[in-house]
């Protein structure tokens, strides 16, 4: 069964940059037509796609996070990553990270809080 | 303010039907699959419904959905009290972007 488990600090300050990685377990980062993506939910907000990474290496990003955003996968240890800069308060949330299909989100992390704060 | 819209909430008693709406565009709904997620509080996002009106292995028949043109539902009959929860619509778009919807609050009086 898949896993995925996200890592990174949970706490980062305001104008620095938020770096996440995604751990898979049970299935390669290699396989054909799987998108690897994020979604981050702020407490008591809905939630929002920040963007994704195909199979391929091709990356497609949230237009309204597009300038701040960088994924990228290293399939040696089979994890991708996100980078999110310049981060303000409004970027504190439960980011998960998941393998999707276009809109069909398969598999999910637990989610891990990052809270920006000085 | 989400691209897919959904009411902020909705609620019902044991036993009754309850629907929730999606509504978007013919860029998202109108060309893509719609997926269902339940959300309880503190857990990641569960698959509900898949490719409009799909069921994963697991879900009640309880749990149904439905697409027409640029807008989706789900619904939920025989509520029951453990279906109290979040529950989003999600698609993806034309301009290569996944979507969510802003997610609905389900309560059971």
């Amino acid at each position: 069964q898949l896993q995925l488990q996200e890592s990174g600090p949970g706490l980062v300050k305001p104008s620095e940059t938020l770096s996440l990685t995604c751990t898979v377990s049970g299935g390669s980062i290699s396989s054909s037509s799987y998108y690897w993506g994020w979604i981050r939910q702020p407490p008591g907000k809905g939630l929002e796609w920040i963007g994704s990474i195909y199979y391929s290496g091709s990356t497609y990003y949230n237009p309204s996070l597009k300038s701040r955003v960088t994924i990228s996968v290293d399939t040696s240890k089979n994890q991708f990553s996100l980078k999110l800069s310049s981060v303000t308060a409004a970027d504190t949330a439960v980011y998960y990270c998941a393998r999707h299909l276009r809109g069909d989100y398969e598999d999910w992390g637990q989610g891990t809080l990052v809270t920006v704060s000085s | 303010q989400s691209v897919l819209t959904q009411p902020p909430s909705a609620s019902g008693t044991p036993g009754q039907r309850v629907t929730i709406s999606c509504s978007g565009s013919s860029s998202n709904i109108g060309s893509n699959y719609v997926y269902w997620y339940q959300q309880l509080p503190g857990t990641a996002p569960k698959l509900l419904i898949y490719r409009n009106n799909q069921r994963p292995s697991g879900v009640p028949d309880r749990f149904s959905g439905s697409k027409s043109g640029t807008s989706a539902s789900l619904a939920i009959s025989g509520l029951r009290s453990e279906d109290e929860a979040d529950y989003y619509c999600a698609a993806w778009d034309d301009s290569l972007s996944g979507l969510f919807g802003g997610g609905t609050k389900l309560t059971v009086l």
